[in-house]
């Protein structure tokens, strides 16, 4: 079984502050299936990145994913109003599928 | 256009059984690998199932023998027969494409409860 495992739990930043997230894998995984989500309350989550890096459609240019091996990071560049939420990262397409436990951004 | 959309969801007693369907167009359901997400209130999603491009079919342990995944190629159709529900059943259940990029279908909710 692989766990990811999201920090912080909890990130408290201003607007216009760059945000890093991280996501330990607790064994080496493809980057290939990584996937970061964002979801708000209410809502179903939104994907953000696949494949580690892509950026999916209609995704600002401040979010930017990247790692391989064991360690993935969600960067948010400049933090707008609408980027506080919860964010998740994903290992899919496999029977090892698996989310991390999320990290929620709030505004400081 | 890429669309999975969901059916079948709704309020069922304990130990009762219900399916989900997941209607896809824009690609072979066949050709890729399809996966069932489910998110509890409160909660983070839960990969609960996957079944791949080559039909093999896998659980997490929370479902494995009383869930099932199957999908029809004719109609390009996934489907989760759940079995024998229990009130940490209930959530939304979404369907997804497991490949690049992953696309997940809007939800559909599972209440299950006397």
């Amino acid at each position: 079984e692989i766990v990811l495992t999201q920090s912080p739990g909890t990130l408290s930043l201003s607007p216009g502050e760059r945000a890093t997230l991280s996501c330990r894998a607790s064994q080496i995984v493809s980057g290939s299936y990584i996937a970061w989500y964002q979801q708000k309350p209410g809502q179903a989550p939104r994907l953000l990145i696949y494949g580690a890096s892509a950026r999916a459609t209609d995704i600002p240019d401040r979010f930017s994913g990247s790692g391989s091996g064991t360690d993935f990071t969600l960067t948010i560049s400049r933090l707008d109003p609408e980027d506080f939420a919860v964010y998740y990262c994903q290992l899919y397409g496999s029977s090892m599928s698996t989310f991390g436990q999320g990290t929620k951004l709030e505004i400081k | 256009e890429v669309q999975l959309v969901q059916t079948g969801g709704g309020l069922i007693q304990p130990g009762g059984s219900l399916r989900l369907s997941c209607a896809v167009s824009g690609f072979i359901v066949s050709a890729n690998h399809m996966s069932w997400v489910r998110q509890a209130a409160g909660k983070g999603p839960e990969w609960i199932s996957i079944i791949y491009s080559g039909g093999e079919t896998y659980y997490a342990d929370s479902v494995r023998g009383r869930f099932t995944i199957s999908r029809d190629r004719s109609k390009n159709m996934v489907y989760l027969e759940m079995n024998v529900l229990r009130a940490d059943d209930t959530a939304i259940y979404y369907c997804a494409r497991d490949s690049r990029p992953p696309v997940w279908g809007k939800g559909t909710t599972v209440t299950v409860s006397s």
